[in-house]
């Protein structure tokens, strides 16, 4: 069965330090997974996705996450924050059964920037 | 590409009676899905339809709930009669298989209050 756990719940840094949203995946299969982040009242919208190429994948607005197999990790990375950056953020594994096609979502992070 | 269209945006109701929420998904998209999200649950998927036909209905909570898909640009969930207990922010998402790895699209979301 496929699972994501995220470790925190709410993380905070000041504005123009780094950024490290934790996530640890669970999966029978090669997994894909995606990091979605969610603004104020607004909808999801994809950050990036891993499917199997490369393991460090390159997202919008300068985040970063690397798939570790031996690890079960998918953390989320951004050396420096922006207060724009303040958002709840969602680690989301796809499940790959036969037929299927939906996501697992984690319970997300909610990230505060401090000026 | 005008995205994932949902109406309304804001929907206020009064307990027991019958709400209809709306979906447009992406022209091309063979799945459509629909979310509930809440401070307590976090995010659950409702109902998912490939085709235009249901394919796994599990995360309907009650038979007040029902979804349709009459055909590929159009979706409604029904909540029928509506209580307090079912105030969320409802998302519609779609994909299609051939995408890179199930990535879905989401909406802005409903916010429906039951008062």
């Amino acid at each position: 069965a496929q699972s994501v756990t995220q470790l925190d719940s709410h993380v905070s840094v000041s504005e123009g330090t780094p950024v490290l949203l934790r996530c640890n995946y669970s999966s029978s299969y090669s997994p894909s997974l995606f990091w979605y982040v969610q603004h104020p009242n607004k909808g999801l919208q994809l950050l990036l996705k891993y499917t199997s190429a490369a393991t460090l994948v390159k997202g919008i607005n300068g985040f970063e996450a690397e798939f570790k197999k031996s690890e079960t990790s998918f953390h989320l990375t951004k050396p420096s924050a922006h207060m724009s950056d303040a958002a709840e953020y969602f680690c989301v594994v796809s499940d790959h059964r036969a037929g299927a096609n939906n996501l697992f979502f984690g319970t997300g992070t909610r990230l505060t920037v401090i000026p | 590409d005008a995205g994932v269209i949902q109406s309304p945006r804001h929907e206020v109701t009064e307990m027991g009676q019958e709400v209809t929420l709306r979906c447009k998904p992406i022209s091309g998209h063979d799945y459509l899905f629909w979310y509930r999200q809440t401070m307590m649950r976090g995010l659950e998927l409702l109902i998912y339809f490939n085709n235009n036909v249901p394919i796994d209905d599990s995360g309907m909570p009650e038979d007040r709930f029902s979804a349709k898909m009459p055909n590929a640009s159009f979706s409604t969930l029904k909540i029928q009669p509506s209580e307090p207990r079912d105030s969320a922010v409802y998302f519609c998402a779609s994909s299609w298989l051939a995408s890179s790895y199930n990535e879905q699209f989401f909406g802005p979301g409903t916010r429906l209050t039951v008062l």
